[in-house]
C-alpha cells in the first residue's frame, strides 16, 4: 500500500517552455504533499508543502511564480515550472502523507522526474 | 540552513559486513526517518524512530536515536550487494509537518 505515482519520469525540453509534472497517491488520499528538488549526488531541497484545497506554503528562496503548485484534489498534487530556463534542470520528486494523524507518519516518495532544459 | 549531516560521505564495505552511518540534526523532533534511494529513483523508507524512543529494529536494519546529543545511527547487517544505495536520514521538526533531509551516505557493497 501507500504508492505515489509521478508523471513523467523525464522530460526534455527547450528554454522557454512550461513542464507540468504529476504527482498521485494511488491508494490513499494525500492530505498533504511534498515537492522536492535534488541536484547530482546531493540531498533534497524541499521546495513547497501542499495541502489539499489550499494555498502551497514555500520554502525561503523559492518562487513561487516560477514553481506553480496545485493540489486541487486528495490524490493529486502538480508542480508546473513556468518558462523553464537550462538552470531549472534538476531531479524533482513529490512526497505525500495521509490523513490524520499527520505527526510520526512517514512520506511515501514518487520515483521523480528528470528535467533536462535545452 | 538546518540541513542535518551525515558522516561517512561515502562508505564502500565487502558484502557480509556490517554498515554504520551517523546523523546529526539541528532542532526538537518529532521523529527521526531513514529512506534509501537507488540512483534516479525516488525514496523508500525504511524505519521511522520517535523522539522518546531509543533503539529500533526492522529485519537487517538496527536505528539508534540519542536526543541529548541530537544523533542518530544506522546499522545494516551482513550486506548484501542490492544494499547498494544512498541512504537518508530526515528529521521530522516539533511543529512542522516537514522533513528536514541529511546529506546523505552513499553506500557500495562489494561482492
Amino acid at each position: 500500500g501507500a504508492v505515489v505515482s509521478q508523471h513523467p519520469s523525464w522530460v526534455i525540453c527547450k528554454s522557454g517552455t512550461s513542464v507540468k509534472i504529476e504527482c498521485r497517491s494511488l491508494d490513499f488520499q494525500a492530505t498533504t504533499m511534498f515537492w522536492y528538488r535534488q541536484f547530482p549526488k546531493q540531498s533534497l531541497m524541499l521546495m513547497a508543502t501542499s495541502n489539499e484545497g489550499s494555498k502551497a506554503t514555500y520554502e525561503q528562496g523559492v518562487e513561487k511564480d516560477k514553481f506553480l503548485i496545485n493540489h486541487a484534489s486528495l490524490t493529486l498534487s502538480t508542480l508546473t515550472v513556468t518558462s523553464a530556463h537550462p538552470e531549472d534542470s534538476s531531479f524533482y520528486i513529490c512526497s505525500a502523507i495521509g490523513q490524520a494523524p499527520k505527526i510520526n507518519q512517514p512520506q511515501h516518495f514518487g520515483d521523480g522526474t528528470r528535467l533536462s532544459i535545452l | 540552513s538546518q540541513q542535518g549531516e551525515e558522516d561517512p560521505q561515502a562508505l564502500s564495505i565487502q558484502e557480509g559486513e556490517n554498515a554504520t552511518m551517523n546523523c546529526s540534526y539541528k532542532t526538537s523532533i518529532n521523529n527521526l526517518q531513514w529512506y534509501r534511494q537507488n540512483s534516479g529513483r525516488g525514496l523508500v523508507h525504511l524505519i521511522l524512530i520517535r523522539s522518546n524512543e531509543r533503539e529500533k529494529h526492522s529485519g537487517r536494519l538496527r536505528v539508534t536515536l540519542d536526543t541529548s546529543k541530537k544523533s542518530s545511527s544506522l546499522l545494516i547487517t551482513a550486506s548484501r550487494a542490492a544494499d547498494t544505495a544512498s541512504y537518508f536520514c530526515a528529521s521530522s521538526i516539533q511543529g512542522a509537518q516537514k522533513l528536514v533531509f541529511g546529506q546523505g551516505t552513499r553506500l557500495t557493497i562489494n561482492p
